[in-house]
């Protein structure tokens, strides 16, 4: 069954790097998201990547693929307090067309200044 | 702001009764999904409707149904509401799908059920 892994809770200084986790388990999945949900707020698209990608930069955020081992991960470069959130990855519930995302249960991020 | 509109942001009612949760799309997204989100359960996907058909069920309880209409936009009813409903209840739209990003799923701002 479908079942997407993330660690619960991270907890990093300000300006220090943060990353966050995941394992998913459809090796077709051609498209890994990152979610990120602010308090009292709903899901924002913080980046995907490709699965004939390995890596994806942008600003301070870099996502790394690995597909041998179905492991995903976010890194969040010089970490602010505005980064403190509930991060989740996804992955299609199907491979192609428009289908749900499966969801982890989310980490959360909390940035100490 | 994602473009996809939830209407009531919060909602209380006692259990036993019925409501009904309503969300509009993205101008031009086809496909409307429906999830819950608790904090035992994390984030659950309800359903999935793509042009007024519905096309995929998730863990959406017999009590629960949804629809969506011709101008797209659908709603979704909770009805013999139990203390353990209370929830935040996302509505979310993706691109056609011959839209590049694979399936980008952009979700509104929920509606926080609370069941007293």
């Amino acid at each position: 069954g479908e079942d997407v892994e993330q660690s619960l809770f991270l907890s990093v200084r300000e300006g220090d790097s943060s990353v966050i986790n995941c394992t998913y388990t459809d090796s077709s999945s051609t498209y890994l998201y990152w979610y990120k949900q602010e308090p009292g707020a709903g899901l924002q698209l913080l980046t995907y990547i490709f699965s004939n990608m390995d890596m994806k930069q942008d600003q301070r955020l870099t996502v790394l693929l690995n597909k041998k081992d179905k492991h995903l991960s976010l890194r969040i470069a010089d970490t602010q307090t505005g980064d403190s959130a509930i991060y989740f990855c996804a992955e299609p519930h199907e491979v192609e067309g428009n289908t749900p995302l499966v969801f982890g249960k989310g980490t959360r991020l909390s940035v100490i200044a | 702001d994602s473009g996809v509109t939830q209407t009531p942001k919060h909602l209380i009612t006692a259990t036993g009764q019925r409501v009904t949760l309503r969300c509009s799309p993205r101008s031009g997204d086809l496909s409307v999904y429906w999830y819950q989100q608790s904090l035992d359960q994390g984030l659950q996907f309800l359903i999935h409707y793509y042009n007024g058909e519905e096309r995929a069920k998730g863990n959406i309880l017999e009590r629960f149904s949804a629809q969506q209409f011709p101008d797209l936009h659908s709603e979704l009813n909770l009805s013999s509401l139990e203390l353990g409903d209370s929830a935040l209840y996302f509505c979310a739209s993706s691109d056609p799908p011959e839209v590049g990003g694979g399936n980008t799923i952009y979700f509104g701002e929920g509606s926080w059920l609370t069941v007293v």
